[in-house]
């Protein structure tokens, strides 16, 4: 069973650090493209950052660019999100998404989420 | 980046009802073009992709159409376990973008 699991949410004040990680089984992990996507309160969804199944290619939005670094362990199967120089409108809840494809942005698995404040 | 607008923002329906919700894209998409369904507190799911094809395990009663920049997403009979948000995506440009979402209610 594919799961995919983040932890590492929670308070912030801005201009803080925060590292986000996501725990993966139940699939190959280096054969598909891994993403990052919030969710301000009440808001929808915004996709925040990818990576490829290899991590030799990584994406990012415009909103996170120079602040926000995406990696992954193949050792550990774990994706990763260090977010630097965060903002009040950082926060959201951030999903791990799974691409159904080694190259795709349809994320077919995702996890519970992980709740980021940036609050003075 | 591709903007995408979903109509209408909230609507109110009845089990049984067919509904409809749009979605258009600022460009032309051609099929790139994904349905979320989210429920309050829970991740998405996704229900359709390539515009039209139903994900495994999702109901018939969902179907998707359209091409270029409109498209279409229908519930053919709601259900209880429907009332939730939906979200269209387009994935033909990096960065991927979503809609706003549409909010669909019990009335």
């Amino acid at each position: 069973e594919v799961q995919v699991l983040e932890s590492g949410g929670g308070l912030v004040q801005p201009g803080g650090s925060l590292r986000l990680s996501c725990a993966a089984s139940g699939f190959t992990f280096s054969g598909y493209a891994m993403s990052w996507v919030r969710q301000a309160a009440g808001k929808g969804l915004e996709w925040v950052s990818g990576i490829s199944g290899s991590g030799k290619v990584t994406y990012y939005a415009d909103s996170v660019r120079g602040r926000y670094t995406i990696s992954r362990d193949k050792s550990k199967n774990t994706l990763n999100l260090q977010m630097n120089s965060l903002r009040v409108d950082d926060t959201a809840v951030f999903y791990c998404a799974k691409s159904a494809g080694r190259s795709s942005w349809t994320f077919d698995h995702w996890g519970q989420g992980a709740l980021v404040i940036v609050s003075s | 980046d591709i903007q995408m607008t979903q109509s209408p923002s909230s609507l109110s329906a009845s089990v049984g009802d067919r509904v409809t919700i749009t979605c258009r894209a600022s460009q032309s998409i051609i099929n790139f073009l994904n349905w979320y369904q989210q429920k309050p507190g829970k991740a998405p799911k996704v229900l359709i992709y390539a515009a039209s094809s139903l994900q495994p395990g999702v109901p018939s009663r969902f179907s998707g159409s359209g091409s270029g920049t409109d498209f279409t997403l229908t519930i053919s009979s709601l259900q209880p376990d429907d009332f939730a948000t939906y979200s269209c995506q387009q994935i033909y440009m990096t960065p991927p973008t979503f809609g706003g979402g549409t909010k669909v209610e019990i009335k």
